[in-house]
């Protein structure tokens, strides 16, 4: 079984710059996630999705960020314009429906913005 | 006060040793609580998950679970230096509601086993 996928995996922008990660969940995984940890700091939730809906979007810092996922596949998450404080790794993680028994991550793009 | 607390470490134990970590949690109504293992550079990888009071053993890891005292713990026997990581303690509310599946990370205990 593939895992979940993310790229870039790495990526440098200008301040201001637009940048988009992607992320390819488990085939079949209703439920996909996206998570960010900056410097020094925990993972934090951003957002849930449920096939193609977003289920909660309660950990989305501003409007700066758009995410979508089409079709119930895969997902984006778009930053527009980027700051400097949005730097940081963005997880990408799936789980099937059902009882929690732990998510699936993906191996993170790291974006960094200067 | 963090939802999720841990040691940040670094916790530094001689190989074939016991390491313990330690996890608290403020939200009350936490259903499920996970250990991730996060090498560098690579995604958090679950090596646990616990949602009953009590021991849940596997393999050299065994999770404690406290809901009274909103602690979560993690043994490592026979501690390995392919241990050493960061070990990451999440906790996820129960069924119902739009927060469900939602994780609340600590900011990890970094495990340093030395030969």
């Amino acid at each position: 079984e593939a895992g979940v996928t993310q790229f870039p995996s790495h990526s440098v922008i200008e301040k201001g710059q637009t940048v988009t990660l992607r992320c390819d969940p488990i085939s079949g995984h209703d439920n996909l996630y996206w998570y960010r940890r900056v410097m020094g700091k925990e993972i934090k939730f951003l957002l849930h999705f449920v096939k193609e809906s977003k289920q909660d979007e309660s950990g989305m810092p501003n409007n700066r960020f758009l995410a979508e996922r089409t079709g119930g596949t895969y997902s984006t998450l778009k930053v527009q314009p980027a700051e400097l404080e949005d730097s940081g790794v963005y997880f990408c993680a799936s789980r099937p429906g059902g009882r929690i028994y732990g998510y699936t991550f993906g191996s993170g793009t790291r974006l960094t913005v200067v | 006060q963090k939802e999720v607390e841990q040691n940040s470490g670094p916790l530094s134990v001689p190989e074939g040793a016991i390491a313990s970590l330690n996890c608290t949690y403020s939200d009350r109504v936490s259903q499920s609580f996970f250990w991730y293992r996060q090498y560098s550079g690579k995604s958090p990888e679950l090596i646990m998950s616990i949602y009953s009071n009590g021991d849940k053993e596997d393999g050299r890891f065994t999770a404690q679970l406290n809901k009274a005292s909103q602690y979560v713990s993690l043994l490592i026997r026979d501690s390995q230096p392919s241990d050493s990581a960061t070990y990451l303690c999440a906790t996820s509310l129960g069924l119902g509601g739009t927060s469900y599946g939602k994780l609340t990370f600590g900011q990890g205990t970094i495990l340093t086993v030395h030969p």
